[in-house]
């Protein structure tokens, strides 16, 4: 059964530093998203992906942030400047379609920054 | 505020039981619901989805009620076993959009 693969599993960066996030979506499917999960809380939306550009970002997802398909099968996201705040579980997740179409995940991307 | 809710954080059923999730929302122009599975260390898997226009829907050992009215749904499993003990979260989708909000996840434990 296809599924999104995430690089790395863990990463350990110090504040200031940029960190990149890959992901591999199930390659037929057209969006993409990124969610995160500080520990002990609920998922939350970052950003959703399609057609190169991006289609809707929550307020967490501000400046510092960045996200770019480089080539056909990669997602990033990119943390510029990383805050201690930004520790969590970040998980890339991808889709058929778009709204009514369920989304499926990685196995996320656990961010420690000291 | 809008949100997706959950009525219990920790659910205890015994092995072979049925168990009930409860999720509870508020925007009733959401459309489109997912209920996921997530287990220690894991990303959260899909399990189940539902759209606004069905008030129910099976799968495999699970069914997904939707009530409009009262804007709650449910997740019901049947036969639950040790593998199944995990947290579970709702998610909504709200009309336009491919945003998902999360409710706050409860977590099923199995007893042996």
């Amino acid at each position: 059964e296809p599924e999104v693969t995430q690089t790395p599993s863990h990463q350990v960066t110090q504040m200031g530093q940029e960190v990149i996030l890959r992901c591999v979506p199930i390659s037929n499917h057209l969006y993409f998203y990124w969610y995160r999960q500080i520990l002990g809380q609920k998922v939350e939306f970052l950003v959703s992906f399609y057609n190169n550009e991006i289609s809707e970002k929550s307020e967490i997802f501000d400046d510092q942030f960045s996200v770019e398909r480089p080539d056909g099968s990669n997602f990033t996201l990119k943390i510029r400047s990383t805050k201690l705040e930004d520790s969590a579980m970040y998980f890339c997740a991808s889709s058929t379609q778009g709204g009514s179409g369920g989304q499926y995940f990685g196995p996320g991307t656990r961010l420690l920054v000291l | 505020g809008e949100s997706v809710g959950l009525h219990l954080p920790t659910l205890s059923v015994q092995e072979g039981d049925n168990s009930i999730i409860n999720c509870a929302y508020s925007n009733s122009a959401s459309d489109y619901f997912i209920w996921y599975k997530q287990e220690s260390g894991k990303g959260p898997q899909f399990i189940i989805d539902i759209r606004s226009n069905m008030d129910k829907r099976q799968g495999q050992r699970v069914t997904v009620l939707l009530n409009k009215t009262v804007k709650h749904l449910s997740l019901q499993i049947a036969a639950t076993q040790p593998g199944d003990s995990a947290v579970y979260f709702c998610a909504e989708n709200r009309g336009a959009g491919n945003m998902l909000t999360f409710g706050g996840g409860t977590r099923l434990m199995v007893k042996p």
